[in-house]
């Protein structure tokens, strides 16, 4: 079975750029989250949504981020534009509803 | 706001000492507590999972204990390898209502010298 699949793993931007970062879930997975990870911190989630409906999106920074999953499989993050505060980890996760989340390996993003 | 506390930051033992990592949580209506695994560069990896009926688990040299009551779980360790080393996170998740997530401490770094 595959995983949890995320891409790029690395971006490397200047500030004030958009970037995007794209997540595959495990499939048959209809929850997806999308966490963020600064360095020396646990994840923090963003965002959470069941099939194609953002059901928590109290954490996301919705000035900047935003986030989409069309037919409820795939997912995109998107900030624009990026602040330099913004470089962490971006990890998503898959889950069958509240069962345990399956993660990837994350996207590294820094910002110069 | 459950808020989760890991202890100590970092460890450093040698080869084949037994040790103890420790979580403590806040808000005790917890639905589950996760200890994870993270090597750097990578995702997490889930080593145990404990319902909040369940006391403990285990799993090969692991073994997680939960007091749900006091808001503490431990993660323990035997017979350490360098394979081991890697950053340990706890997370407790919250079912029902708006605290629908899983909320990690910061971790606590493990290194095990040869």
């Amino acid at each position: 079975e595959a995983g949890v699949v995320q891409s790029p793993r690395y971006k490397i931007i200047e500030k004030k750029q958009p970037v995007a970062f794209w997540c595959n879930p495990i499939s048959g997975h209809n929850t997806l989250y999308w966490y963020r990870q600064n360095l020396g911190q646990g994840p923090e989630l963003l965002i959470r949504y069941e099939n194609e409906e953002a059901v928590d999106d109290s954490q996301l920074p919705k000035d900047r981020f935003s986030a989409e999953r069309l037919k409820g499989v795939d997912s995109t993050l998107k900030i624009q534009p990026a602040e330099l505060g913004d470089s962490a980890v971006y990890l998503c996760a898959s889950s069958l509803g509240d069962q345990p989340q399956h993660f990837g390996d994350g996207t590294r993003l820094s910002i110069l | 706001k459950q808020e989760v506390t890991q202890i100590p930051a970092a460890l450093s033992v040698p080869e084949g000492e037994n040790l103890v990592l420790n979580c403590s949580f806040t808000d005790s209506a917890i639905y589950n507590l996760q200890w994870f695994r993270q090597d750097p560069g990578k995702g997490l990896t889930s080593l145990l999972l404990i319902q909040s009926s369940q006391r403990e688990q285990t799993s090969g040299r692991l073994n997680a204990s939960l007091d749900k009551s006091s808001g503490r779980s431990t993660l323990y360790i035997a017979a350490s390898q360098p394979g081991d080393s890697a950053t340990y996170l706890c997370a407790v998740f919250n079912s029902g209502g708006s605290n629908y997530k899983l909320t990690f401490g910061k971790g606590t770094l493990l290194t095990v010298n040869p």
